[in-house]
């Protein structure tokens, strides 16, 4: 079955623990994405990538790192969590980075930093 | 900013009804998609429009597209309760050498069986 996984779906840490959200895709797509979503705001882009090695700043990077060694891989690091990321965030994936076509969505993680 | 910015904010209507939601946005665009989003889960595509078109259909969904007002529209005709969700307009603005996809802040539809 196509489809982008994300793990873990629900996350509670403490500020300043680095962690890490997985996001994969079996489509073979080239452009994958990050994005959060918070009450009002819609979704906000964190970072993308066109494709392996090659990743870009959205309009919410900060606070936010990426990397892009597999092209089915693409995993969100919060280095130095704070507050302010709490957010439910989303992976997505689609086939064609020369124009965006349809975005294929994770199932989201809902992340919490006390 | 906001790229894309839906209108109204949320919407009821009756099972039945038509239900028109609009999306504004700022810059020039490639392509706006429109998406829906069951309560916290994923956003699914619903459909996507060019900036060379006009008007595009899928099923009971109707996407209008007006590059110089720099507007769309989506019309859900006959709704059924299952269409209750968020929607979301999307565009890909045309800047510099980026391909950011920014989406607005959703309008927030309840369909009353």
């Amino acid at each position: 079955e196509a489809q982008v996984t994300q793990n873990p779906r629900y996350l509670i840490t403490v500020t300043g623990k680095k962690l890490t959200v997985t996001c994969s895709q079996n489509m073979n797509h080239e452009y994958m994405s990050w994005y959060r979503q918070d009450p009002g705001l819609g979704l906000r882009q964190i970072y993308y990538s066109m494709n392996v090695e090659v990743t870009d700043k959205g309009d919410v990077p900060e606070g936010y790192k990426v990397s892009r060694k597999e092209k089915r891989n693409f995993p969100l690091i919060l280095e130095s969590p704070s507050p302010n990321q709490t957010s439910l965030y989303f992976c997505a994936s689609s086939y064609s980075a020369g124009q965006l076509n349809e975005q294929f969505f994770g199932p989201g993680t809902r992340l919490t930093v006390l | 900013s906001q790229q894309g910015e839906e209108d109204p904010q949320a919407l009821s209507i009756q099972e039945g009804e038509n239900a028109t939601m609009n999306c504004s946005y700022k810059t020039s665009i490639n392509n706006l998609q429109w998406y829906r989003q069951n309560s916290g889960r994923g956003l699914v595509h619903l459909i996507l429009i060019r900036s060379n078109e006009r008007e595009k259909h899928s099923g009971r969904l109707r996407v209008t597209l007006d590059t110089s007002k720099k507007s769309s529209s989506l019309l859900i005709t006959a709704s059924r309760a299952a269409d209750t969700a968020s929607y979301f307009c999307a565009t890909d603005p045309r800047m510099d050498s980026s391909y950011k996809l920014i989406f607005g802040s959703g309008t927030r539809l309840l369909v009353r069986p």
